[in-house]
């Protein structure tokens, strides 16, 4: 059984970036997608952005576009998600999961998202 | 691209059922049938509890059901218990370039 294991808080300053890793155990990403949120405070969920591993292709929401790098480690089976110039309204509980990866309307997209890593909190402050 | 619209909470008595809804549009609720549920309790991370509309994981009660209609997706809870006090989300493959839509969650109260 999968699990997905992040690294743990990060106290960073505004305009610095952060990376958060997250290494499955138990097993390999496979032919599964590694997908991303964030959920700030008391918020709903929020989409980044994705990776399929085997094909190295990603995927970012428009909003983080240009701010978000996810890549992965096959040889070590971990995936890593940074955020650059960092904001207060960054601050947030971000999470990695399993993806599975579908194609529709001609394009590649994620399904449903499980297992879930535990999240790790980023905190903005300076 | 606007989330997927759930109500912000619904409530019911042990035993009870209840319907939680996923709105969205022809680009994604209604246009495929990618359409996941999951459970979050305070201060842990999200749980698949329904996929591909109707779909119910390994391990995921049976009181846990879902479906969809035109644009609308629907989680139903059938004989409602304490341990199902939590919020739940909702999401769908869009086609457009976002590629993922969440709700904005529902809040279930166990009275």
């Amino acid at each position: 059984q999968v699990q997905l294991v992040q690294s743990g808080a990060e106290v960073k300053k505004p305009g610095s970036s952060v990376m958060v890793s997250c290494k499955a155990s138990g097993g390999t990403f496979s032919s599964y997608g590694i997908t991303w949120v964030r959920q700030a405070p008391g918020q709903g969920i929020e989409w980044m952005g994705g990776i399929i591993p085997i094909s190295g292709t990603t995927n970012y929401a428009q909003e983080f576009q240009g701010r978000v790098t996810i890549s992965t480690d096959e040889s070590t089976n971990t995936a890593y998600m940074e955020l650059s110039r960092l904001r207060s309204d960054d601050t947030a509980v971000y999470y990695c999961a399993r993806a599975l990866t579908i194609i529709a309307s001609g394009a590649i997209g994620y399904n449903w998202f499980d297992p879930w890593g535990q999240g790790t909190l980023v905190t903005v402050s300076s | 691209q606007s989330a997927l619209t759930q109500p912000a909470s619904v409530s019911g008595s042990p035993g009870q059922s209840i319907t939680i809804s996923c709105t969205g549009t022809s680009s994604d609720v209604g246009g495929y049938n990618y359409v996941s549920w999951y459970q979050q309790h305070p201060g842990k991370a999200p749980k698949l509890m329904i996929y591909d509309v109707s779909n119910r994981p390994s391990g995921v009660s049976y009181r846990f059901s879902g479906s969809k209609s035109g644009n609308t997706a629907s989680l139903t809870i059938s004989g409602l218990q304490a341990e199902d006090e939590a919020d739940y989300y909702c999401s769908s493959f869009t086609s457009s370039s976002t590629l993922v839509l969440f709700g904005g969650g529902t809040k279930l109260t166990v009275l």
